[in-house]
């Protein structure tokens, strides 16, 4: 099975703080991706890279950015946190599980809270 | 401008019942679409999948069916269990040349004992 970790479950932050939420995947897998949810909102897209060190935006991209130095790992970085940032953050990687190439295994998510 | 739409944003139904959730996608290039269940303080989870070639695909108590006619997939869960209580995400890909997911609002079901 995929795993995908992240970081933290909750994380607690003040405004300005520069944050950064890991994820790592174990199934060397090309594609990462970072959504936020939020209620009435869905999955909003963030980043996603499709190699090491290769990054593009996504939907939502405006205070964040993102790193991938190593092929297991994808984090995103938010360099001066706002209250409008406070979301629940999912990571995904996209593999070939259970019949279909298209799946993306999600991580747990982090619960990002900004005062 | 929000591609997929899931215009119910809950849903309960009794123990053993039919549910059924609904998704409408209006660029008729998506050729993929996938459901996700989501428990609450977990990330979503795949649930089933169609292709836009097919009009219907079954696993076990799940069963999707796309309509392309009318860009609207639906999700039927028979019988329906307590333990499928969840936010059911539908999500619409274009599987050639992007990597992009859309996905819906989501739904909030609630099964009955």
């Amino acid at each position: 099975d995929v795993k995908v970790t992240q970081s933290s479950r909750y994380l607690v932050k003040r405004t300005g703080e520069k944050v950064f939420l890991e994820c790592v995947q174990d199934m060397d897998h090309e594609n990462m991706f970072w959504y936020r949810q939020d209620p009435g909102l869905g999955l909003r897209l963030i980043y996603f890279s499709y190699d090491v060190k290769m990054k593009e935006k996504g939907d939502i991209p405006e205070g964040y950015s993102v790193s991938r130095e190593k092929k297991e790992r994808f984090s995103l970085i938010l360099e001066s946190a706002s209250t409008n940032q406070t979301s629940m953050y999912l990571c995904a990687t996209l593999g070939g599980g259970r019949g279909s190439s298209y799946e993306q295994y999600f991580g747990p998510g982090t619960r990002l809270t900004v005062t | 401008d929000q591609q997929v739409k899931q215009n119910s944003p809950s849903l309960s139904v009794q123990e053993g019942r039919i549910s059924i959730l609904n998704c409408d996608y209006t660029n008729s290039m998506f050729d993929y679409f996938l459901w996700y269940k989501k428990y609450p303080a977990e990330g979503p989870t795949f649930l089933i999948s169609i292709s836009s070639i097919k009009d219907k695909n079954e696993d076990g108590r799940f069963t999707v069916f796309l309509n392309k006619s009318a860009k609207h997939l639906s999700l039927h869960i028979v019988p329906s269990q307590p333990g499928d209580s969840a936010v059911y995400f539908c999500a619409a890909h274009f599987t050639s040349g992007t990597y992009k997911y859309i996905f819906g609002t989501g739904t909030r079901l609630k099964v009955l004992a």
